[in-house]
């Protein structure tokens, strides 16, 4: 079955430091991927999605691009500010039928001034 | 207001009762869908439905039972409570298509003792 293996965290970086979270995907067909924030308290939220090999999504800094040749979807950002702390959760739609959501364990950030 | 609303917000009961959480939502999503998290574990789906009339079990669902009272409704039972379902639980939803992203509500913490 499809399976989301994302990087082991918590990852603690300093303000304005480079952000890489690893995410790779094992899936039949041509799945979606996704990004997916939880702030404390809350519930997850969209942060970008991809659904073709080599597009790139992007939102608030944030980058992932889909490679197909090595299944991965891996989370970037240039400079992160405190107020990204959060836990980050990669997941992929597969094809066919009902498409379910396979969610990664999820990583922790937690950025410090 | 939250779009997907989630009540109540925490709730501590015994081992052997019955309990039920309440998911509504004024996004207009068809989709519904209740999820389980677990610290290491990720997100694990437990019911959805993809109308009033249509549900159908995740990968977790023995304990569990759902009724989707009408489109904007979809509300979680754990018919007799037992302590390894202490989880954060959450509702969310969807519009009908491939790519369509979740949007969660912000979730119950159930404390079964």
């Amino acid at each position: 079955g499809d399976s989301v293996t994302q990087m082991e965290g918590p990852v603690t970086l300093s303000e304005e430091a480079f952000l890489t979270i690893n995410c790779t995907y094992t899936a039949t067909g041509y799945p979606s991927l996704f990004w997916y924030v939880q702030y404390p308290g809350e519930g997850l939220q969209l942060l970008l999605k991809a659904t073709k090999a080599d597009d790139k999504g992007s939102n608030k800094g944030f980058e992932a691009t889909y490679r197909k040749e090595t299944t991965s979807f891996h989370l970037e950002k240039g400079s992160v500010q405190v107020s990204d702390s959060a836990v980050y959760f990669c997941a992929l739609t597969g094809a066919g039928g009902y498409q379910k959501v396979t969610f990664g364990t999820g990583t922790k950030l937690q950025v410090i001034p | 207001d939250a779009d997907v609303t989630q009540t109540p917000r925490n709730r501590i009961t015994k081992t052997g009762k019955r309990i039920m959480l309440e998911c509504s939502q004024t996004k207009g999503h068809d989709r519904m869908y209740w999820y389980r998290q677990d610290p290491g574990l990720g997100l694990r789906l437990i019911y959805y439905s993809f109308d009033v009339k249509d549900i159908n079990k995740g990968e977790i669902s023995d304990g569990y039972s759902v009724s989707r009272q009408a489109q904007a409704k979809f509300s979680l039972s754990l018919e007799s409570a037992i302590p390894n379902q202490t989880a954060l639980y959450f509702c969310a939803t969807s519009e009908s298509g491939y790519n369509s992203p979740l949007h969660f509500g912000n979730g119950t913490r159930l404390t079964v003792t």
